[in-house]
């Protein structure tokens, strides 16, 4: 069954320091996404990337957050200057969907980085 | 606000037993809902896809319901196992809030044996 991968599994920064997390969507899917969620509570979502360009982010993704899929196959978080509160597990999703039948194949997510600010 | 919310918060449960896990959406307008296992530290697992034109979904012995116009889901597990220990999480796609999963936050499933 296709997966999405994401590195690393752990990361453990500095509060300031600059974070790159990495995923690999599945090969055939077009729409990719990043959540995160902190200890404890719901996951939530973050960004959707389609077509090379953001899609639609929440308020929580400020100008600290970018995204960037650098070729055919990473996408990537960056965290410019960490904070405390960023602390969490962050999951990267894709997911294909037909949008000229409305229909969409669900979403595949992987296992997470967990991101420790010290 | 559109918001998923997902009763009980946490359950036990001797093995063997049927449960039914319940989820809530506050808007009937969905394109699908998605069940997720998540083990501790771990990532989230898709169980079940629910198109907004179906009704139910099953897989092995599990079964998702979906009443778009009560706005709930329920997740049915039949002959429960230790093996099932896990936070259960449901997840609506609205209509309009175009690829953005909105999450309930889970209940915390512990199977005795």
């Amino acid at each position: 069954e296709p997966e999405v991968t994401q590195t690393p599994s752990h990361q453990v920064t500095q509060m300031g320091q600059e974070v790159i997390l990495r995923c690999v969507p599945i090969s055939n899917h077009l729409y990719f996404y990043w959540y995160r969620q902190i200890l404890g509570q719901k996951v939530e979502f973050l960004v959707s990337f389609y077509n090379n360009e953001i899609s639609e982010k929440s308020e929580i993704f400020d100008d600290q957050f970018s995204v960037e899929r650098p070729d055919g196959s990473n996408f990537t978080l960056k965290i410019r200057s960490t904070k405390l509160e960023d602390s969490a597990m962050y999951f990267c999703a894709s997911s294909l969907i037909d949008r000229a039948f409305f229909y969409d194949y669900g979403y595949t997510f992987g296992s997470g980085t967990r991101l420790t600010v010290v | 606000k559109q918001e998923v919310t997902q009763i009980p918060a946490a359950l036990s449960v001797p093995e063997g037993e049927n449960l039914v896990l319940n989820c809530s959406f506050t808007d009937s307008a969905i394109y699908n809902l998605q069940w997720f296992r998540q083990d501790p530290g771990k990532g989230l697992t898709s169980l079940l896809l629910i198109q907004s034109s179906q009704r139910e979904q099953t897989s092995g012995r599990l079964n998702a319901s979906l009443d778009k116009s009560s706005g709930r889901s329920t997740l049915y597990i039949a002959a429960s196992q230790p093996g099932d220990s896990a936070t259960y999480l449901c997840a609506v796609l609205f209509s309009n809030q175009g690829g953005k999963l909105i999450f309930g936050q889970g209940t915390e499933l512990s199977v005795k044996p």
